[in-house]
């Protein structure tokens, strides 16, 4: 069974500082996608990563993906207040016939304090 | 114009009664799915239906049936409801079941059961 995790699964950080989000998953995927949820809210796309070494950016985040580490990260450069909200990340996974399916990680709650 | 929808919002129901919610997208999208998200905040998806056809079935007690009249149609209903199945519950869609981009998600329906 396919695991994904998410490290850290609490981030508090000031702004203005970096930091990077890990996820981690247990079986061979080349699709990884970034999610952003506010409380309350639904979730919001970020990233879909499709290839080994595929980097993308948006403002203060950029996502990353080793499929052969299987590994992405999402790094935030110079937090601000607006980036405080849960991030998770999903692993696109093989489920019979011509099917894929979405396994998300946990989740890490980032708040961005002044 | 919302491109994923659900009714309702919120929903308040006892133990024991049977309840729907139901979602509509209007992208032209050919899949759709159900996913769950408890207290934790934890994602896992439920089902999935592509062009009307049940394509991924999850380990759901059998309470769950999903119905999807047309594609741009599906909707859950849940029979004898139970403490457990307090949760908010998302409805996406994507273009293809193997779609290489993201799916959207609509806003969610809060269900708690007392």
């Amino acid at each position: 069974e396919l695991k994904v995790e998410q490290n850290p699964l609490f981030l508090s950080m000031q702004e203005g500082k970096n930091y990077t989000i890990y996820c981690n998953y247990s079986t061979t995927s080349d699709r990884l996608y970034w999610y952003r949820q506010d409380p309350g809210k639904s979730l919001e796309s970020l990233f879909v990563l499709l290839s080994n070494g595929a980097v993308k950016q948006e403002g203060r985040l950029m996502a990353s993906l080793d499929t052969k580490a299987r590994l992405s990260t999402l790094h935030i450069t110079a937090a601000v207040h607006d980036l405080s909200a849960t991030y998770f990340c999903a692993v696109d996974i093989y489920s019979g016939g011509s099917n894929y399916k979405l396994t998300f990680g946990k989740g890490t709650l980032l708040t961005v304090n002044p | 114009d919302t491109a994923v929808s659900q009714t309702p919002k919120y929903l308040v129901t006892q133990m024991g009664n049977d309840k729907s919610i139901k979602c509509e997208q209007n992208l032209g999208h050919d899949t759709m799915y159900w996913y769950k998200q408890d207290s934790k905040k934890f994602l896992k998806i439920m089902f999935s239906y592509n062009n009307k056809e049940l394509i991924i079935n999850e380990t759901v007690p059998n309470r769950f049936s999903p119905k999807s009249p047309d594609k741009a149609h599906l909707n859950l209903h849940i029979n004898s409801l139970e403490l457990g199945d307090s949760a908010v519950y998302f409805c996406a869609s994507s273009q293809a079941p193997r779609d290489p981009y993201e799916q959207y998600f609509g806003p969610g329906t809060r269900l708690t059961v007392t």
